[in-house]
């Protein structure tokens, strides 16, 4: 089955700097990858996701890359703000139907004023 | 429009004591998950169910059972709780495109 890791663990930034999280996946059948927020305390939310077919998206601060050949996939979030402190949780899936989401363990992003 | 919903937020069981977590969305979504959130371990799939009346198994099932009789509905049983259970459990929904949204969570405590 799915398996994801994901680096590092804990991330500590100043604000202003750029923040880059790392994830390697196993299977090669995945082809849906989302990057979930969750603050202390709240639930999971969907920031950005990317599909197989493309190798970069951006939506303002944040941009996903792909490399389908190497299996790894990252965040990036530029020009950091202290709300951007939270644990940030890559996945992998097959898209449609059930797609049942693989969660890697998560980073602990801390942004300083 | 309350999106996903859990009941109750909190809860504290002794061992070997039985509970039922509630997920509701108002979304009309066909696929609904529950999820257990440990530290350090990410989010696991626990079951998840396609459509009123059906479930199947997700990566850690044992211990939990799930019922979907309403398709707004997906309910998770804890038949004889273990310490090994105390986690945050989450529900999520997902409708016809690929984003699933999660509700606020469950804080299980068993002692």
């Amino acid at each position: 089955g799915e398996n994801v890791e994901q680096h590092p663990s804990t991330l500590s930034v100043q604000e202003g700097d750029s923040a880059v999280i790392k994830c390697t996946y196993s299977d090669s059948a995945s082809n849906y990858f989302p990057w979930y927020k969750q603050e202390l305390g709240k639930r999971p939310q969907l920031i950005i996701d990317i599909r197989s077919n493309v190798g970069e998206k951006k939506d303002q601060r944040i941009a996903v890359t792909l490399n389908k050949t190497a299996k790894h996939f990252s965040l990036h979030i530029t020009e950091t703000q202290p709300e951007d402190s939270a644990v940030y949780f890559c996945a992998a899936s097959q898209q449609g139907g059930y797609n049942k989401l693989i969660f890697g363990a998560g980073t602990r992003l801390a942004v300083h004023p | 429009n309350a999106g996903v919903t859990q009941t109750p937020k909190f809860r504290v069981l002794k061992t070997g004591q039985s509970m039922t977590l509630l997920c509701a969305q108002d979304m009309n979504h066909e696929y609904m998950y529950w999820y257990r959130q440990d530290p350090g371990m990410g989010l696991r799939l626990i079951h998840y169910s396609v459509g009123e009346g059906t479930t199947a198994k997700g990566e850690v099932p044992d211990g939990y059972n799930v019922s979907r009789l309403k398709k707004q509905n997906f309910l998770l049983g804890l038949e004889s709780a273990a310490p090994s259970q105390t986690s945050v459990y989450f529900c999520a929904s997902k409708g016809g495109t690929d984003t699933q949204y999660f509700g606020p969570g469950t804080r299980l405590t068993v002692l």
